[in-house]
């Protein structure tokens, strides 16, 4: 599975937005962009996916690069709730490798009051 | 909305025995994956079944097994069991087979299992 690379931590104020961006310059043409958060104590869960085009759902915004090396999540105004560790994962659509989650290190957001 | 079922939610074990943890997959999902995340890790994939035949299988130790039942639900059975194997057990199901990549997967609330 192609790599991808996110900051260790970073940390924002509540009600402001959150940009966590995401490295993949290994990325295949056949590589969709998903997005899960582990809230503490909790199971993973789907935040967000994307191919090539920008994706807007209730709980976040997907920005990706043109060249599709690099990706955005983008939360417009995180709450406390949002405290997570987020992780940027490729899935591979050529139906050869399964659909497994592989977790990398995820960024840990902390959102201060 | 129904959610996974996981049971159960704690478990504690003396080595080399033996655990069976179950999982209950969203109604009309056919595909159950099995993740293992230890103290401090990030979540590794164990095996996944889709229409009760595995359908993948990552870094799950010989002394586990799995299967799934004709109702969809999933038992991970793990024998001899190891300090090391004491980790968190998320089952995570989704509507449709491995070779929907798209598909969205849909995790329980995880079993802890704490091998003394």
């Amino acid at each position: 599975d192609a790599k991808t690379t996110q900051p260790n931590s970073m940390e924002s104020n509540e009600e402001e937005p959150v940009h966590l961006p995401c490295n993949h310059s290994t990325i295949s043409g056949t590589d969709y962009i998903h997005w899960y958060r582990q809230l503490p104590s909790q199971g993973p869960e789907y935040v967000i996916h994307g191919l090539t085009s920008n994706v807007n759902n209730r709980m976040a915004s997907l920005a990706i690069a043109e060249d599709r090396k690099s990706s955005t999540l983008i939360l417009h105004r995180a709450t406390l709730r949002d405290a997570a560790v987020y992780y940027c994962i490729l899935r591979d659509t050529s139906g050869t490798s399964g659909s497994r989650l592989t977790f990398g290190e995820g960024t840990q957001l902390t959102v201060n009051p | 909305a129904a959610g996974v079922i996981q049971s159960p939610r704690h478990l504690i074990k003396e080595k080399r025995e033996t655990a069976t943890l179950k999982c209950y997959p969203i109604p009309r999902h056919d595909t159950v994956y099995w993740y293992q995340q230890g103290p401090g890790q990030d979540p590794q994939f164990l095996i996944s079944f889709y229409e009760k035949m595995q359908s993948d299988k990552g870094s799950i130790p010989d002394r586990f097994s799995a299967q799934q039942f004709s109702d969809y639900h999933s038992e991970l059975n793990m024998s001899s069991l190891e300090l090391g194997d004491s980790a968190l057990y998320f089952c995570a199901s989704s509507p449709r087979s491995g070779g929907g990549i798209r598909e969205t997967q849909y995790f329980g609330p995880g079993t802890r299992l704490l091998v003394l």
